[in-house]
């Protein structure tokens, strides 16, 4: 079964780094994900798409900021220079031919 | 620009049936999949169901298969959901979203911005 595994909650101060992760199911290692960004009162938007080869192809006007990384069934998604505004709920999304999965999101907390 | 406005949201009993709309502009509407998602109060992202580009192939979670129908109109730029048999559990905010493919579900890579459903 296709599933994507995300830690619930994150932190990082302002002006850091921090590396949110997704980690897909056993037997899934080479599908991509995309990640999306919905901050707090707003709908989701789309950051990012991350092949299994760790290419990715980011969503209009996403800052140089966002970046994204592959490592076996692991997808990264690495937020530099933390602004305020980067506190929000991160969330990796996968696909089949016939379904769409997403992980149960990180909370990102700028401190 | 891509523009994706729901409506159609509202209260409605349970065992009821209600159709949301989603309007689309700024692409080329008709070559793309599109997809239903909802958001429950403080819960996170569940996909609903899924079309293909012509309308042809339907998919949908086993949650809401049997009660779900997603339906398009491509000559009017629209996508549609036929929620049947309504339960209290489907009160959630319902996104229209656009897919980076044609046929088969891929990556959504486009948002709007949702229609309220409350079933009490």
């Amino acid at each position: 079964q296709l599933v994507l595994t995300q830690s619930p909650s994150a932190s990082a101060s302002l002006g850091a780094s921090v590396r949110l992760t997704c980690t897909l199911s056993s037997g899934h290692s080479n599908y991509a994900i995309a990640w999306h960004q919905q901050q707090p009162e707003k709908g989701p938007r789309f950051l990012m798409k991350i092949t299994s080869d760790g290419s990715h192809k980011k969503g209009d006007w996403i800052p140089d900021r966002f970046s994204g990384s592959s490592s076996g069934a692991e997808r990264s998604l690495t937020i530099s220079r933390l602004q305020s505004e980067d506190e929000a709920d991160y969330y990796c999304q996968t696909w089949s031919t016939d379904s769409v999965v997403f992980g149960g999101g990180t909370k990102l907390t700028v401190l | 620009q891509v523009q994706l406005v729901e409506s159609g949201g509202g209260v409605v009993q349970p065992g009821r049936s209600l159709r949301l709309s989603c309007a689309a502009s700024g692409f080329s509407f008709s070559n793309y999949a599109m997809h239903w998602v909802r958001q429950a109060p403080g819960k996170g992202l569940e996909w609903v169901a899924g079309i293909s580009y012509d309308g042809t192939t339907k998919y949908y979670p086993d949650s809401v298969k049997g009660r779900f129908t997603i339906s398009r109109d491509n000559s009017k730029n629209t996508l549609f959901l036929q929620m049947n048999s309504l339960r209290t559990e489907d009160t959630a905010l319902y996104y229209c979203a656009k897919d980076d493919g044609g046929k088969y579900a891929t990556m959504v890579d486009y948002w709007g911005q949702g229609t309220l459903v409350t079933v009490p």
